[in-house]
């Protein structure tokens, strides 16, 4: 079983629209999760880092909430545009064995 | 600062054949990570570089190599390829945590799409 389920695993939002993604995780001991977008064709790209301690971490647009005692996260998209039609992909790491565990990812489209 | 660069960005070789991929990380980076993508298996970590060591590696077959050298450019090499190795082949750079856990920030190049017929 994957250390680090993301759902939806796709999804359409009309422009304009909000949504929320999930990452849960059985990672332990935690160390800090990351949310990347990944555009087609292209490599990943660091939305936002959240260490134990950080509850919400924003970026533009993006906001990332993350409850290390029920190992879940979550990253909101606000007011969505064509832009953030792309993969997003939830990455936990473990304290201490220095490994990476990766989602598979939340496949975005945002249709006019 | 230029970014991840990745050569080459497109290949296309044989079963049976092997390739060798590059990667340039950001100057000053010294951690070097290298990633497959697949629709099937999402990211799977390859192995890390850190100053011309290995420090970490994933669970793929010894058909699988890499190396990095002192100026922190790395290659990896996969031998006797497969059809199930066409892959996106993503590497990362970042100036000391890669994969060791820490929060230095990792960035990735915009990869090597490999297809194996």
């Amino acid at each position: 079983k994957n250390q680090v389920e993301q759902s939806p695993q796709s999804l359409i939002i009309l422009e304009g629209k909000n949504c929320t993604l999930q990452c849960n995780y059985t990672v332990s001991p935690f160390s800090n999760l990351r949310w990347y977008k990944q555009d087609t064709g292209r490599g990943p790209v660091s939305l936002t880092i959240m260490t134990f301690s950080e509850n919400t971490k924003s970026n533009g647009r993006y906001t990332a909430t993350l409850d290390a005692d029920t190992k879940q996260s979550s990253l909101h998209i606000t007011a969505s545009q064509l832009s953030d039609s792309a993969s997003y992909i939830c990455v936990v790491s473990r304290y201490g064995n220095n490994r990476l565990a990766f989602g598979k990812g939340n496949q975005v489209v945002v249709i006019p | 600062k230029a970014g991840v660069t990745q050569t080459p960005r497109y290949l296309i070789k044989t079963r049976g054949q092997q390739v060798t991929l590059s990667c340039s990380p950001i100057s000053g980076h010294r951690s070097v990570s290298w990633y497959q993508q697949t629709p099937g298996q999402g990211l799977q970590f390859l192995f890390e570089y850190f100053s011309e060591t290995q420090r970490n590696k994933g669970n793929f077959p010894g058909r699988f190599s890499g190396r990095q050298f002192s100026n922190s450019r790395s290659e990896m090499n996969v031998s006797t390829l497969e059809l199930g190795d066409s892959a996106l082949y993503l590497c990362a750079s970042s100036p000391t945590g890669g994969t060791s856990g820490s929060s230095d920030e990792q960035y990735f190049g915009p990869g090597t799409r490999l297809t194996v017929t």
